[in-house]
């Protein structure tokens, strides 16, 4: 079984300011996707950003970007220039590449972020 | 465009009550899922749907049954309700190898 990790507590940041949400997981798979969804007050889940396990390219949407460690099941989130609207949960989440099962996703327990003016 | 909708978005049940969430997806989308979310734990898959007719348990299921009649509904049963089953509910869709899950707004269910 898949197992996500994501420990740190809430934070709270200033706009502007660039800010890193840690995730870890375990697995014995190799073929695999990692995702970070953002759950802002509206409760609307949202995908932020999606790394691919067999690229070692590090995934980047605009302010947001990955820092993939496959050898470490490390799977980190930073948020630049950072935004009123980036207030939200955040949640790490995985799936194995298999398709033909359904695409079911492995979420980590998640980590608050407030960002104030 | 709609998306995922669920219906209800909230509802409060006493112990014992039966109940029945619809979910409705109108992207065409082969998969369906059911999570639940609940404090402090992230969501958990319940129940999942490959396609129309077929239904599979997810991580959570107990307590719960479904049904993919027509492909663009995923209908989440609860015959007996539980306080154990006071959560937030998601319906998620996503078609074959896609990779990205389209949630609904979800359902703040509370047993009394």
């Amino acid at each position: 079984a898949q197992t996500v990790t994501q420990s740190q507590p809430e934070m709270s940041v200033q706009e502007a300011e660039t800010v890193t949400r840690s995730c870890t997981y375990d697995t014995s798979e190799n073929n695999y996707y990692l995702f970070w969804y953002k759950q802002p007050p509206s409760r609307q889940m949202i995908l932020v950003i999606r790394q691919e396990a067999y690229k070692q390219q590090n995934a980047t949407e605009n302010r947001f970007s990955v820092n993939f460690q496959k050898a470490a099941k490390s799977f980190s989130l930073k948020i630049s220039d950072s935004q009123l609207g980036d207030t939200a949960m955040y949640f790490c989440a995985f799936m194995i590449a298999v398709g033909s099962s359904g695409d079911k996703l492995t979420f980590g327990t998640g980590t608050r972020l407030a960002v104030r003016p | 465009n709609a998306g995922v909708t669920q219906t209800p978005k909230f509802r409060v049940l006493k112990t014992g009550q039966s109940m029945t969430l619809l979910c409705a997806q109108d992207m065409n989308h082969e998969y369906m899922y059911w999570y639940r979310q609940d404090p402090g734990m992230g969501l958990r898959l319940i129940h999942y749907s490959v396609g129309e007719g077929t239904t599979a348990k997810g991580e959570v299921p107990d307590g719960y049954n479904v049904s993919r009649l027509k492909k663009q509904n995923f209908l989440l049963g609860l015959e007996s309700a539980a306080p154990s089953q006071t959560s937030v509910y998601f319906c998620a869709s996503s078609p074959p190898w896609n990779t990205e899950a389209f949630f609904g707004q979800g359902t703040r269910l509370t047993v009394v």
